[in-house]
């Protein structure tokens, strides 16, 4: 599976969006884009995959951009409790691992 | 629906004692996993199930086995506990559609080994 690059903190104020980037320029063609989170070592929460199309649910959006060498994930509102660590994974649907690298420690704050 | 569920919240073993933590989902999904996470690190494959009678080696498979007991239900086994087994386990299942597998965790069981 291709590596990811996060940034690894960020603030963000509360009723804001908050933009997550992360970077995978060697992604191969056949490999989405996944993105979780984890809140205080909880177990991790799946938010949103895409494969090349912008794709957006009730949790997020998730912007591919054209090459699929980066993406970000934005989440519209930002409340307190989305302070979390946020991964970004690569992976094919047909392997089994999901990679969990370091994340992105959003903190949201009042 | 519960999604995935996992038994116990905590254990405290000490070492060479035996465990076997539980997981179940209700979601009818034909994978399952176990995970560990050791403190401030991501999370590594122990084990998984691709489908109901079938196991396979993830990244850190020893000193554990497993056993699908049926297609709810995944249990991961320590036979003889060591300190360096101390972590967070975490049991997830997915189901393969339209070519994407995504993965559902369950809260996980945290494990000190003394």
């Amino acid at each position: 599976d291709a590596k990811t690059t996060q940034p690894p903190s960020m603030d963000c104020a509360e009723g804001r969006a908050a933009n997550l980037p992360c970077n995978h320029s060697t992604i191969s063609g056949n490999e989405y884009v996944y993105w979780y989170r984890q809140i205080h070592s909880q177990g991790p929460q799946y938010i949103i995959h895409g494969l090349k199309n912008n794709e957006t649910n009730e949790m997020a959006s998730l912007i591919i951009t054209e090459d699929r060498k980066s993406s970000t994930l934005i989440l519209p509102h930002a409340t307190l409790r989305d302070t979390a660590v946020y991964y970004c994974i690569v992976s094919s649907g047909s392997a089994r691992q999901l990679t969990f690298g370091s994340g992105t420690q959003l903190t949201v704050l009042p | 629906n519960a999604g995935v569920t996992q038994t116990p919240k905590f254990q405290v073993l000490k070492t060479g004692q035996s465990m076997t933590l539980q997981c179940a989902q209700d979601m009818n999904h034909n994978s399952m996993y176990w995970y560990r996470q050791d403190p401030g690190m991501g999370l590594r494959l122990i084990y998984y199930s691709a489908s109901e009678g079938t196991t396979d080696k993830g990244e850190v498979p020893n000193g554990y086995n497993v056993s699908r007991l049926n297609k709810r239900e995944f249990s991961l086994r320590l036979e003889s506990a060591a300190p360096s087994q101390t972590s967070v386990y975490f049991c997830a299942s997915s189901e393969m559609r339209l070519g994407t597998d995504t993965q559902y965790f369950g809260p996980g069981t945290r494990l000190t080994v003394l």
